[in-house]
């Protein structure tokens, strides 16, 4: 079955640097790549998802890029601030099958 | 719109007692999701339904764990004889087609229960 891995584990960054998180995934079938976002008490949230008909996808700071043939995706955050600090998870899901989390990066913004 | 609600926020509950979690997802999302957050810990699937049937029970942890979805809606899951190890936040999510649909649709999570069992 699909396996997603995720790093790093913990991420810290200067307020106003970019931050990146790598993930990989095992099944070339996996065609769905969204990201979440999980706030201190609060349930995850969906910041920004790419599908495997295209190769890089931007929505204001944020932006995703896929890798098929390496089976790579990864999510770049540019001019970080305070409110970014979180745990982000990527995840990679097949059409016809349930998806699967990586195991979450804490990333935190330093002042 | 209303999203994913769960309830209760928190529940605080002795080993060995009875409890129930409930979700309700968002209005005409046929998929809805359960998983498990352990403190600081990723993600861990429980159970799918898609409408009133669950075709993917394979992430229940034991046979004390069970859940139901009526009218294609809300959803009760149910932990009979709670454990220590039970304590952890539980997630509930919904989507609008669910596991059968193609291409795949986006989850989106409500803001979780707090088990915690003394």
């Amino acid at each position: 079955g699909e396996n997603v891995e995720q790093h790093p584990s913990t991420l810290s960054v200067q307020e106003g640097d970019s931050a990146v998180i790598k993930c990989t995934y095992s099944d070339s079938a996996s065609n769905y790549f969204p990201w979440y976002k999980q706030e201190l008490g609060k349930g995850p949230q969906l910041i920004i998802d790419i599908r495997s008909n295209v190769g890089e996808k931007k929505d204001q700071r944020i932006a995703v890029t896929l890798n098929k043939t390496a089976k790579h995706f990864s999510l770049h955050i540019t001019e970080t601030q305070p409110e970014d600090s979180a745990v982000y998870f990527c995840a990679a899901q097949k059409s016809g099958d349930k998806i699967i989390f990586g195991k979450g990066t804490r990333l935190h913004i330093l002042p | 719109g209303a999203g994913v609600s769960q309830s209760p926020s928190n529940k605080v509950t002795e080993k060995g007692k009875d409890v129930e979690l409930r979700c309700d997802p968002i209005s005409g999302h046929t998929a809805l999701y359960w998983y498990r957050q352990s403190l600081g810990q990723g993600l861990e699937f429980l159970i799918y339904f898609q409408g009133n049937s669950a075709p993917d029970k394979s992430g229940l942890p034991s046979d004390r764990f069970s859940a139901e979805r009526t009218g294609g809606s809300v959803s009760t899951l149910t932990i009979q004889r709670t454990q220590q190890e039970d304590s952890a936040v539980y997630l509930c999510a919904s989507s609008l087609f669910g596991v059968a649909g193609a291409p795949p649709d986006t989850q989106y999570f409500g803001p979780g229960t707090r088990l915690t069992v003394l």
